[in-house]
C-alpha cells in the first residue's frame, strides 16, 4: 500500500506570494491532518479535514486555508506570505475510525525569501 | 502553552547503551500517547503508542512507561544502535479531536 504522499517536495517562494501545497492520503484513509514543523516551535498542528469538512483547526492566522476533495486528497493554501512561514509542512492521514494512528507523509519544505 | 514537555533536547548515547527520553503531560484529557522517530528529510514515523489505562509497553528494543498519576510517560530504547540516531518526539491526542500534540523533540545520538 502507498503511503502519504505530497507534492511539491521543495519550494521556494517570496514574501507576499501565495502557495499551495498538496497531499494524498493512504488508500482508504479519510482523515487529512497538516502540521507545520520549525525548529523553534517544533511540529505544531494546523487543521484536520475529513468527508471534505474541516473539523479542527489550529492556532493559526487566517491566512493558512485548506480544503478536501472528494477522493480524500487535500491541499493547503497560504497567502500572503511571511518569512516565518518557511518551514516543513507535514501531511498526515487516518482511519476513519483510528484518528489516533497517524502517517505522516515526507512533507514539503517551503522557504519564503 | 506547552501541553507536552519533552526532555532531555539532546542525548548521546554509546552503542548497546540505553537511551531514555522523558515526557509530561498538563491536559488529563489526553488518552492516546504515540512516539515518532524522524530521521532527517523524512516524516514522522509512528514507533511505539500507549493508552494511560496501562503502565509499561514494551515492542523489541522500545518500551514506553506510563505514570498515569504523574502525569509524565518515557521512552527507554535498549541496545542502543548507532541506525537509531534520529529525533524523537512524543505527543498526546485526544481520539475523538485528530489533532496531535507533540513535545519539543529529542535529538538522539548512538556513539558507535
Amino acid at each position: 500500500k502507498a503511503g502519504v504522499t505530497q507534492t511539491p517536495r521543495y519550494l521556494i517562494k517570496t514574501r507576499g506570494q501565495q502557495v499551495t501545497l498538496s497531499c494524498s492520503p493512504i488508500s482508504g484513509h479519510r482523515s487529512v491532518s497538516w502540521y507545520q514543523q520549525t525548529p523553534g516551535q517544533g511540529l505544531q498542528f494546523l487543521f484536520e479535514y475529513f468527508s471534505e469538512t474541516q473539523r479542527n483547526k489550529g492556532n493559526f492566522p487566517g491566512r493558512f486555508s485548506g480544503r478536501q476533495f472528494s477522493n480524500s486528497r487535500s491541499e493547503m493554501n497560504v497567502s500572503t506570505l511571511e518569512l516565518g512561514d518557511s518551514a516543513l509542512y507535514l501531511c498526515a492521514s487516518s482511519l476513519a475510525a483510528d484518528l489516533e494512528t497517524q502517517y505522516f507523509g515526507p512533507g514539503t519544505r517551503l522557504l519564503v525569501l | 502553552q506547552q501541553q507536552v514537555k519533552q526532555s532531555p533536547q539532546s542525548l548521546i548515547v554509546q552503542k548497546g547503551g540505553i537511551s531514555i527520553i522523558n515526557c509530561a503531560y498538563e491536559n488529563t484529557a489526553f488518552d492516546y500517547f504515540p512516539w515518532y522517530q524522524q530521521f532527517p528529510g523524512k516524516g514522522p514515523a509512528l514507533l511505539i503508542a500507549i493508552r494511560p489505562d496501562v503502565s509499561e509497553k514494551k515492542e523489541g528494543r522500545f518500551t514506553i512507561s506510563f505514570n498515569k498519576s504523574a502525569k509524565q510517560f518515557s521512552l527507554h530504547i535498549m541496545d542502543s544502535q548507532p541506525g537509531d540516531s534520529a529525533t524523537y518526539f512524543c505527543a498526546a491526542i485526544k481520539g475523538s479531536q485528530g489533532n496531535l500534540i507533540f513535545g519539543k523533540g529529542t535529538k538522539l545520538s548512538v556513539k558507535p
